[in-house]
């Protein structure tokens, strides 16, 4: 079936350093989503992208989708504390029979210590 | 509005009994999605539904699963006989067809099958 790899599987980071996950897949897709997951907690969404290289922020967060739309990835500049859950990236593929079908990467697992 | 309201929160059971996990979207969403989380898996979907008609249950497990959507505020996902494989935390999820690609999470139910 349809996947999306996601690495890295864990993060460990001091608090004020940078962190990034990536998402890759080997066809097209026709948007990326990413979500946030606190420990114990439930998917939050954060971002949908749409188009080609689409750059979008959200204070430290910066979320790309590649020019082929067959990747995307997460940067958090100076991590806080408060960054601590599971980023999972969610797509949904052109060639899928509804575009409200996500397929979900792995997620990654950040620790942020103090 | 409350969210997706799922219940229960935590569902403790013997093996070959049988469980049902409810699920209340966010009043006037189109799409139900089920998923089960494992550590194992990750964030896998169990099937979805659009006003109320099960689109894609290519995702469940298995003939002891399954799930129904009698209205629009109201689902439920079955399983019966119960395995200790199963436990995992199951989260429903809606979103608005007109209103973006967002899925908005319920807070989850957790599964445990002794």
């Amino acid at each position: 079936g349809q996947q999306v790899m996601q690495i890295p599987q864990y993060q460990h980071v001091q608090e004020g350093e940078d962190f990034t996950t990536y998402c890759n897949s080997s066809t097209t897709l026709s948007n990326i989503q990413w979500y946030k997951q606190r420990p114990g907690g439930h998917p939050v969404f954060l971002i949908q992208l749409v188009k080609s290289g689409e750059v979008k922020k959200q204070k430290r967060l910066t979320f790309q989708f590649g020019e082929a739309k067959k990747n995307s990835s997460l940067h958090i500049t100076a991590t806080q504390t408060t960054d601590v859950g599971t980023y999972f990236c969610a797509a949904s593929f052109i060639s899928s029979g509804s575009a409200r079908q996500l397929t979900f990467g792995s997620g990654t697992q950040l620790t942020v210590l103090p | 509005d409350a969210g997706v309201i799922q219940s229960p929160r935590h569902e403790v059971t013997e093996m070959g009994q049988e469980v049902t996990l409810r699920c209340k979207p966010i009043s006037g969403h189109d799409y139900l999605f089920w998923y089960r989380q494992t550590m194992m898996r990750g964030l896998e979907l169990l099937i979805y539904f659009n006003n109320n008609v099960p689109i894609d249950d290519s995702g469940m497990p298995e003939d002891r699963f399954s799930a129904k959507m009698p209205n629009a505020s109201f689902s439920t996902l079955k399983i019966q006989p119960s395995e200790p494989r199963d436990s995992a935390v199951y989260f429903c999820a809606s979103l608005s067809g007109e209103g973006g690609n967002i899925q908005y999470f319920g807070a989850g139910t957790r599964l445990s099958v002794l």
